[in-house]
């Protein structure tokens, strides 16, 4: 148990739909990262939060966004959704925001769009 | 952009047998880290390397960061059923991990 949590473990939802996924970084964590992995794909970077701002942006589509709130936990809005936004959504957290840092890893959320 | 190749793509070996994964960088990286996804899991991070030219090991796990900070390498002696998984590396670029498209083990028992 890597002690981030992460809300739903699996949605289902259809073409249009918005949702949002919810995360809970490791007590003390101030980084909270978004990433996408589609099936046997790699890890795609969609967006870092520290602290409660936006530190670092990958490659997120602007019918994506998120938001780190005061408690620090995260959230991820998904709207508009089309068929190819099925996916495992994982959020991690770290102490800091630097390259350096160990990356704990939630055990994600199964989105599936139909 | 940074970017952070790994190669193989898939390895399937004999149980027993030997493996090694290999991570390019197309930039000198500060320091390199290596998580492994079990099957329905989630990434767990399992080392950082930060040297150059640092040798780590985890029982059967020996890791290597290279001379020039661009390249890494995952080795696992004599495979087990257990190692099955799918094995990133991770190296800073502008400030974040950037994490390699990973290899996936796979093992014939």
């Amino acid at each position: 148990d890597s002690g981030v949590t992460q809300t739903p473990k699996h949605l289902i939802t259809a073409t249009g739909q918005r949702v949002t996924l919810r995360c809970s970084p490791r007590s003390g964590d101030l980084s909270v990262y978004w990433y996408q992995q589609s099936l046997d794909q790699g890890l795609q970077f969609l967006i870092q939060y520290y602290n409660g701002e936006e530190r670092a942006k990958g490659n997120i589509l602007e019918r994506f966004s998120a938001q780190q709130f005061p408690d620090l936990h995260s959230e991820l809005n998904l709207s508009s959704l089309e068929l190819g936004d099925s996916a495992l959504y994982f959020c991690a957290s770290s102490v800091e925001w630097g390259s350096t840092d160990t990356q704990y890893f939630g055990p994600g959320t199964r989105l599936t769009v139909l | 952009g940074q970017q952070v190749m790994q190669i193989p793509q898939y390895q399937h070996v004999q149980e027993g047998e030997d493996f090694t994964t290999y991570c390019n960088s197309s930039t000198t990286l500060s320091n390199i880290q290596w998580y492994k996804q079990r099957p329905g899991g989630h990434p767990v991070f399992l080392i950082q390397l930060v040297k150059s030219g640092e040798v780590k090991k985890q029982k059967r796990l020996t890791f290597q960061f290279g001379e020039a900070k661009k390249n890494s390498s995952l080795h696992i002696t004599a495979t087990q059923t257990t190692d099955v998984g799918t094995y990133f590396c991770a190296g800073d670029g502008a400030q974040k991990l950037v994490f390699g498209q990973g290899t996936r083990l796979t093992i014939n028992p």
